[in-house]
C-alpha cells in the first residue's frame, strides 16, 4: 500500500527561481497538510486542507509561499521567488478525516536548498 | 490555543535502560495528544495517541505514556531502550473542540542510545 508520496525529494535551486513542490496523499484520505521543518523553528503547519479546501492557511510565510490541491489525489506548495531562507525539509501528510484524533500519514519530505 | 513543551532537545541513554521523554501541554480545552517518532531521513510516523479514554496508552515498538491531567504532562516512557530506538521524538496537542482544531507539535527530544 504506497504512502503519502513527494516529489521531488531534493531540490537545489538558486535565489529567485520558482520551486514547486508536489504531494500525492493516501487514496481515500480527505485531509492534507503541508509542514516545513528547520533546525530553528522545528515543526511549523503552513495549510492544510479539507476534502480539497483550505482550511487554514495561517502558517503560510508570506505571499511568495501559496498552495492549491486541484483534486483529491494531488497538491502543490509554490514558492515564486524562492529565498535562502526558504531551505528546510517539507512535508506534506495525509489524514483519514479532518478531525484532530486522527493520525497523520506523513511523506518522505522534500528537501529544499536554495542558495 | 494549545502549545508543547519538550523538556530536554536532546536525551542519551544507554542500551537496555529506561527511556523518558517529557512532555508537557497547555490547552484550553480537553486535549487530544499523541506521540510521533522521526528516524533519520524520514517523515514522522506516529507512536501513540490518547484520546480521552485510557490514561495509560500502549504504543508501537514497547513505547507507552501516561496522561496526567492535574500535571498536564504526557510523559513518554519505555522500561528497555534498543538502538533502534535512536531517533527524534515529538510530542503534539489537539483540542477536541471543532474537528477543524490543527495539531501543534513540539520542538522534539533527540534520543541517542549508547550500546
Amino acid at each position: 500500500d504506497a504512502g503519502v508520496i513527494q516529489s521531488p525529494r531534493h531540490e537545489v535551486t538558486e535565489m529567485g527561481q520558482e520551486v514547486t513542490l508536489r504531494c500525492k496523499p493516501i487514496s481515500g484520505h480527505n485531509s492534507l497538510f503541508w509542514y516545513r521543518q528547520t533546525m530553528m523553528r522545528g515543526l511549523e503547519l503552513l495549510i492544510y486542507f479539507n476534502n480539497n479546501v483550505p482550511i487554514d492557511d495561517s502558517g503560510m510565510p508570506e505571499d511568495r509561499f501559496s498552495a492549491k490541491m486541484p483534486n483529491a489525489s494531488f497538491s502543490t506548495l509554490k514558492i515564486q521567488p524562492s529565498e535562502p531562507r526558504d531551505s528546510a525539509v517539507y512535508f506534506c501528510a495525509s489524514s483519514p478525516m479532518g478531525g484532530p484524533y486522527n493520525e497523520q500519514f506523513f511523506g518522505p519530505g522534500t528537501r529544499l536548498t536554495v542558495l | 490555543a494549545q502549545s508543547v513543551t519538550q523538556l530536554g532537545s536532546h536525551v542519551s541513554v544507554s542500551e537496555g535502560a529506561l527511556v523518558l521523554l517529557r512532555c508537557n501541554y497547555s490547552s484550553s480545552v480537553p486535549p487530544y495528544l499523541f506521540w510521533y517518532v522521526q528516524y533519520p531521513n524520514q517523515g514522522l510516523q506516529l507512536l501513540l495517541k490518547y484520546t480521552s479514554a485510557a490514561t495509560l496508552v500502549k504504543g508501537i515498538n514497547g513505547f507507552e505514556a501516561e496522561f496526567k491531567k492535574s500535571e498536564t504532562s504526557f510523559h513518554l516512557t519505555k522500561p528497555s531502550a534498543h538502538m533502534s530506538d535512536a531517533a527524534e521524538y515529538f510530542c503534539a496537542v489537539s483540542g477536541m473542540k471543532t474537528s477543524y482544531d490543527k495539531v501543534i507539535f513540539g520542538p522534539g527530544t533527540s534520543l541517542s542510545v549508547i550500546p
